[in-house]
């Protein structure tokens, strides 16, 4: 069965660093892509950028350029998304998905002074 | 990048009713190799992660219900629900998976019951 399992939810300040994880198995993990995506409070859903874990080619939607770090470590089968300085407007849901219908739980992520 | 556009932003259906939810893609994602619709359908209800309905435009899912079905190519496309039920209250979300690694969602369709 395929499973993205995310790491838990974080409650931060502004201008801190945060990493948080997704972590597939049930399959072969250098096999399927595996993007991000936002959801503010309320709000739809944002597709942030991509990895291809077999070769950690990473691309990223215009809007998240510059703003968030996507990598993979294909030896845990795990994929990370990354801010170096967190601000308030970062407090959302985030999700990670693989291929075509595979989602992750979902990490609530709060940034708040 | 490809802009998916949905309407309605909201839609109130009585039970038993026919629900039709419509996503236009700003360019085509009809992939002429394989004559494949790149284009998925998802519901998402409250503090969940979105579930897949459809794919490839009108293949549905594994155990979602027959009452959903898929339909359109190029650049239209629309999920209809035969016959709402009160279980399938929820936001709709459409996305294009053509575009090389820039897989772009509709804005969402909010379902109600009338």
């Amino acid at each position: 069965e395929v499973q993205l399992v995310q790491s838990g939810a974080e409650v931060k300040k502004p201008g801190e660093s945060l990493k948080i994880s997704c972590k597939g198995s049930g399959y072969s993990f250098t096999s399927y892509w595996i993007g991000w995506v936002r959801q503010m409070p309320g709000k739809g859903l944002e597709w942030m950028g991509i990895i291809y874990p077999g070769d950690s080619d990473t691309r990223y939607s215009p809007s998240f350029q510059g703003q968030v770090t996507i990598s993979a470590d294909k030896s845990i089968s795990t994929a990370y998304l990354q801010w170096s300085s967190l601000k308030a407007s970062d407090t959302a849901m985030y999700y990670c998905a693989s291929g075509v219908g595979y989602w992750g739980q979902g990490t609530l992520v709060t940034v708040s002074s | 990048d490809i802009v998916m556009t949905q309407s309605p932003d909201s839609l109130a259906v009585s039970l038993g009713e026919r629900a039709t939810i419509n996503c236009k893609s700003s360019q085509s994602v009809l992939y002429s190799s394989n004559n494949k619709n790149y284009l998925a359908w998802y519901q998402q209800k409250p503090g969940q992660p979105p579930k897949l309905l459809i794919y490839w435009a009108s293949t549905r899912e594994s155990g979602v219900p027959d009452r959903f079905s898929g339909s359109g190519s190029g650049t239209d496309f629309t999920l209809t629900i035969s016959s709402l039920q009160a279980e399938d209250v929820a936001v709709y979300y459409c996305q294009q998976y053509y575009s090389t690694s820039m897989y772009t969602f509709g804005q969402g369709t909010k379902l109600e019951i009338k």
